[in-house]
């Protein structure tokens, strides 16, 4: 299984600023995908990011609020952009393979908007 | 269609005991079923997974029942452990072109297994 990490694990942010989450694999996978557990709730998809193209984004997200960025196959960004309080959630990125329906998830971000 | 529907909400189970959490959907077009454990403040791990083309798939203690006809799958955790305790979640992905790879979740269980 791949190995993945996230930067930050945490954070407590300011209404209107923006925080750029990292999301680090120790291999090369095709599929990237970022969601969002907002708290005591499942997890929702927010968008899939492969590398070499735009992102795809699920309906009720969109790019100008969750910029993401994909410059290689071990590594991507999540941004959350202007953010308020009801962006408080735990965001979690996973990878998947071409070949393989298996996700294997990051430990989370942990934001908290005040 | 995209839904999957979870339930229990909660569980409580003695030690020992057999946990049972159910799923169901209805696109027809999924063909993968994974079953994750996360703990607080944890990433969601893989637990299981299953595909329609068996109706049973068992790892040590946890085994998943697949119902095709009935679009239903279950997760039963046999000799429950307190260790057990967290929350699970079903979900559902199919190779469709609208949503290759991505995970339909469930509302997800939060299990406690009493000692």
């Amino acid at each position: 299984s791949a190995v993945i990490s996230q930067k930050p694990s945490r954070d407590i942010c300011q209404r209107g600023t923006s925080l750029t989450i990292q999301c680090q694999v120790d291999s090369q996978v095709t599929m990237m995908f970022w969601y969002r557990q907002q708290p005591g709730q499942s997890l929702t998809l927010i968008a899939t990011a492969n590398q070499g193209s735009e992102a795809t984004y699920e309906s009720g997200f969109v790019i100008d609020k969750f910029p993401i960025s994909r410059p290689n196959l071990t590594f991507s960004t999540l941004t959350v952009s202007n953010m308020s309080p009801e962006d408080s959630s735990i965001y979690l990125c996973s990878v998947g393979g071409t070949y393989t329906d298996t996700q294997y998830f990051g430990p989370g971000t942990r934001l908290t908007v005040l | 269609q995209q839904q999957v529907k979870q339930s229990p909400q909660s569980l409580i189970v003695q030690k020992g005991g057999i946990s049972i959490i159910n799923c169901a959907y209805e696109n027809t077009a999924f063909d993968y079923f994974p079953w994750y454990q996360q703990f607080p403040g944890k990433g969601p791990a893989l637990l299981i997974a299953i595909r329609p083309d068996v109706s049973e798939k068992k790892e040590g203690r946890f085994t998943i029942s697949f119902n095709k006809s009935a679009k239903q799958f279950s997760l039963h955790i046999m000799d429950s452990q307190p260790g057990d305790s967290a929350t699970y979640f079903c979900a559902a992905s199919g190779k469709s072109s609208s949503n290759t790879g991505k995970l339909i979740f469930g509302q997800g269980t939060t299990l406690q297994v009493k000692p």
